[in-house]
């Protein structure tokens, strides 16, 4: 089926840490992923995305791993900041003739000042 | 970014009544908007994907009869929940796209919390 699931539903770092947030998908035939930072009562930022044909993609302070092998995608923040406290999703875009994003389950970052 | 706006950001409303919720994408031309509910400390579920000009597609399990989902213009669309009950009370999220095949992530609005009392 099509689904994308995460291993940790919570994660706490002591701040200037780095923070790593795991992701499973299941739908071999995705060819793109997203991360997402939700704030308490707000909607999804997008933060970083990959493409299939990519296994790191890197931004400010975060890098997106993709491992096809696995299906597996990972999350890193680099000197973990107070700020990046919020629930992290991990989103899978399936092609069905137009293209839809499904969302997996979550993480919640807690970083300790 | 691209910015995606929805109104209202909050709504009450009485058991029985309907709620229309609006989803704006200002700066850009969205051919695919998308409707998400998320219940508290859950993930965001997809309920519909609705295309310019066309009937929106529903995601198994969720009612087309009570969530009515229109997308007359590239820049709006709306979901109207009908006699509202208490379990419908949920965060609701649109997101806009610009269309093609994998291409672009969507660009989400900021939510709306409907509580049916």
């Amino acid at each position: 089926g099509e689904s994308v699931g995460l291993h940790l539903p919570t994660l706490s770092v002591q701040e200037g840490d780095n923070s790593i947030i795991n992701c499973a998908y299941s739908n071999s035939a995705s060819d793109y992923f997203i991360w997402y930072k939700q704030e308490s009562g707000k909607g999804p930022q997008f933060i970083i995305d990959i493409r299939s044909n990519m296994d790191k993609r890197q931004g400010q302070r975060v890098t997106v791993l993709l491992n096809k092998t696995v299906k597996h995608l990972s999350l890193q923040i680099a000197a973990t900041q107070p700020g990046d406290s919020a629930v992290y999703f991990c989103a899978e875009n399936i092609d069905t003739g137009g293209f839809k994003t499904i969302f997996g389950a979550g993480t919640r970052l807690f970083v300790k000042a | 970014g691209a910015v995606v706006s929805q109104h209202p950001s909050r709504v009450i409303c009485k058991s029985g009544t309907s709620v229309k919720i609006e989803c704006r994408s200002l700066d850009f031309q969205a051919t695919t908007m998308f409707w998400y509910r998320q219940f508290p400390k859950q993930s965001l579920m997809l309920m519909a994907t609705s295309n310019e000009g066309s009937k929106a597609t529903y995601e198994q399990g969720v009612e087309k009869d009570k969530f009515l989902i229109n997308h007359a213009s590239l820049t709006l669309s709306t979901l109207t929940v009908t006699s509202a009950h208490p379990e419908d009370s949920s965060f609701y999220i649109c997101s806009a796209s610009r269309g093609g095949q994998g291409a672009f992530g969507a660009f989400f609005g900021q939510g709306t919390r409907l509580t049916v009392v």
